[in-house]
């Protein structure tokens, strides 16, 4: 019973690089969701979907994307990646909206 | 502007002790809250949910209290246990929202001391 699988873990990117970090769910939950957690604050959420083939801005949105093109799996990615944009990045999925979210383990990103 | 703020960045307790912790948030809105309990190297997993019409819940050893009037929610973890030694934190939401659009705070740091 995998869960929530976060791939990769950890990611070292040269500034103005891109990478997709990927989110894979097997509970055939509707709702996924991605957050960034920096050092003294909480998580904060990118963007999040409602359903396959549905996304929307979270409270941090500015320069991500996301798509979800299948129900199990959604994408995050970064165009061109800016130093500020290290964190950890943690992907959750939940039943429908009233039901606790469940967590990846995170992936660490460095941007240099 | 944090919306949900601890202010406790760590707390430690002895082994079978109470654990209090605390959270305060300025959103009057907010009508849901829910506490996680992150592990290192981990994703946060969820411990204990309160609805704003109710002013306590209990699981077990967690308690979670909600002081609408004061904007304040606290967990009480009794008795504690060197495996409760975490990362804690809080998060508020909108129950009409059209997801679980969490708003966490900073977390505290709790370690129970064997």
């Amino acid at each position: 019973n995998a869960g929530v699988t976060q791939t990769p873990k950890f990611r070292v990117l040269k500034t103005g690089q891109s990478m997709t970090l990927l989110c894979a769910q097997d509970m055939n939950h509707e709702y996924m969701y991605w957050y960034r957690q920096d050092p003294g604050m909480g998580l904060r959420l990118i963007h999040y979907s409602v359903g396959e083939g549905t996304t929307a801005k979270g409270e941090v949105p500015d320069g991500y994307n996301v798509s979800r093109l299948k129900k199990q799996n959604f994408l995050l990615g970064l165009e061109s990646a800016a130093p500020s944009q290290t964190s950890v990045y943690f992907c959750a999925s939940s039943t429908d909206r009233y039901s606790p979210l469940h967590f990846g383990n995170g992936t660490r990103l460095t941007v240099t | 502007d944090q919306q949900v703020k601890q202010n406790s960045p760590s707390l430690s307790v002895q082994e079978g002790r109470i654990s209090i912790l605390n959270c305060d948030y300025t959103n009057s809105m907010f009508d849901y809250f829910l506490w996680y309990k992150k592990y290192p190297a981990e994703g946060p997993t969820f411990l204990i949910s309160i609805s704003s019409i109710k002013d306590k819940n209990e699981d077990g050893r967690f308690t979670v209290f909600l002081n609408k009037s004061a904007k304040h929610l606290s967990l009480h973890i009794v008795p504690s246990q060197p495996g409760d030694s975490a990362v804690y934190f809080c998060a508020a939401t909108f129950s009409s929202g059209s997801a679980r659009q969490l708003t966490f705070g900073s977390g505290t740091q709790l370690t129970v001391l064997p």
